[in-house]
This record gives structure tokens, C-alpha cells and sequence, in this order.
């Protein structure tokens, strides 16, 4: 079975800082990785995601994230945040066969002013 | 596309009684899936359909709880009897379902169900 890491459950961070969300995963066989991206009262949105060949993978919002195999890592990074980038960020582990998604425990990004 | 739609947006019932959450998927997309989120447990997948048969219902709690899709444009989750614990935001999402994992998920907004 797979399983999803977020080791920080809240980040805040300045406007215009760079920031990085950590997500780490588990599993004997190989996966593909999402970040969904959850604003306050509304469903899950997918930022990017991973399925194979470059392992830096560029998304929507000016957000990227790089596959790591070594380390199992799938980190979400941008190099200047917004305040409407506040919000909750998921990372999800799938494999290729079932359309099971496991979620990881989701990392709140507050943007202060 | 209006994409997935969930009804109703909130819901505050007592327990005991019959709670019946609603989903319609984006028009062409073959897999469907109900997700529970709450403050202790995160974000759960409960069951998932294919073509409106159900694949995985591993993740239902109990009984109390059922699942349908009587057609590709629609299914329900039901909840009989409600308990205060089943307070949470139930999600539905869909995907095209072609093919395996790699897949998109898209959400719908959720439903807010409050038990008393």
C-alpha cells in the first residue's frame, strides 16, 4: 500500500518569499504524484502532477514541484508567493493500477503581509 | 462545463435521522468518487465507481453508510442512521476513468453535513 508525508502541517510565510512544501511517499511500486491546492470552503484543484519523463513538472499559479526517486520526495516549490496563495496544498500518491488516491494530511500555507 | 456538482452545500440534521448527499459528475467522465474530510482524519476515500458499477468500497465506515450511481450522471451516498460523528464535509469527485492512476480528479465544492 502506498502512503503520503507532509511533515509540516502549517507554513507561513512573507508575500513575495520563496517557499517549499515537503512531501514525502512510500510505496514498492511506482507511482504518480499530485499536488491539489483547497481554498477556504471550496473542493480540491489540481496544481500539477507527475505521471513520468521530467521529473520537474511545472503547474498553474507559477507553482513546480521536482520528482526525487532516491529520496521518494515530491517537494512543491514557488519562488514568490502571493496572499491569494493562502490555502491548503495535498499532496496525492496514485499507482497505475487502480484509481485509488491517497491523500496526504494536507499543509496549510498562510501568506502574511 | 459546470463541472462536478454536489448537493445540497450544507446540511444540519439530528442524529438519527436519514442523510442522502448528491453528485453529479462532469458529463463524459466514466469514474466517480466520494471522499470524507475532517479535522482528525484528513481527506478519505469511501468508495469510488467505474462506469457507475462500484470498485472499492474498502474505505465506507459502516453499514449506516450506502453508495449508488444508477446512471453516468448521477449517484448518491446515504447515511442511515446519522450520527454526530459523521460530521464532516463529504466531497464527490470525477475523472475520466480511461485509464489507471494517472488520472485527474476533479472536485466538486462539498457538502457541509453537521449532525446534532
Amino acid at each position: 500500500a502506498q502512503s503520503v508525508t507532509q511533515l509540516d502541517s502549517q507554513v507561513p510565510v512573507f508575500e513575495e518569499a520563496p517557499v517549499e512544501l515537503r512531501c514525502n511517499y512510500s510505496s514498492s511500486v511506482s507511482v504518480y504524484l499530485f499536488w491539489y491546492v483547497q481554498y477556504p470552503n471550496q473542493g480540491l484543484q489540481l496544481l500539477l502532477k507527475y505521471l513520468s519523463g521530467s521529473t520537474l513538472v511545472k503547474g498553474i499559479n507559477g507553482f513546480e514541484a521536482e520528482f526525487n526517486k532516491s529520496q521518494t520526495s515530491f517537494h512543491l516549490r514557488k519562488p514568490s508567493v502571493h496572499i491569494s496563495d493562502t490555502a491548503e496544498y495535498f499532496c496525492a500518491v496514485s499507482v497505475s493500477y487502480g484509481q485509488n488516491f491517497v491523500f496526504g494530511p494536507g499543509t496549510r500555507l498562510s501568506v502574511l503581509p | 462545463d459546470a463541472g462536478v456538482i454536489q448537493s445540497p452545500r450544507h446540511e444540519v440534521t439530528e442524529m438519527g435521522q436519514e442523510v442522502t448527499l448528491r453528485c453529479k459528475p462532469i458529463s463524459g467522465h466514466n469514474s466517480l468518487f466520494w471522499y470524507r474530510q475532517t479535522m482528525m482524519r484528513g481527506l478519505e476515500l469511501l468508495i469510488y465507481f467505474n462506469n457507475n458499477v462500484p470498485i472499492d468500497d474498502s474505505g465506507m465506515p459502516e453499514d449506516r453508510f450506502s453508495a449508488k450511481m444508477p446512471n453516468a450522471s448521477f449517484s448518491t451516498l446515504k447515511i442511515q442512521p446519522s450520527e454526530p460523528r459523521d460530521s464532516a464535509v463529504y466531497f464527490c469527485a470525477s475523472s475520466l476513468g480511461t485509464s489507471g492512476g494517472e488520472e485527474t480528479q476533479y472536485f466538486g465544492p462539498g457538502t457541509r453535513l453537521l449532525v446534532l
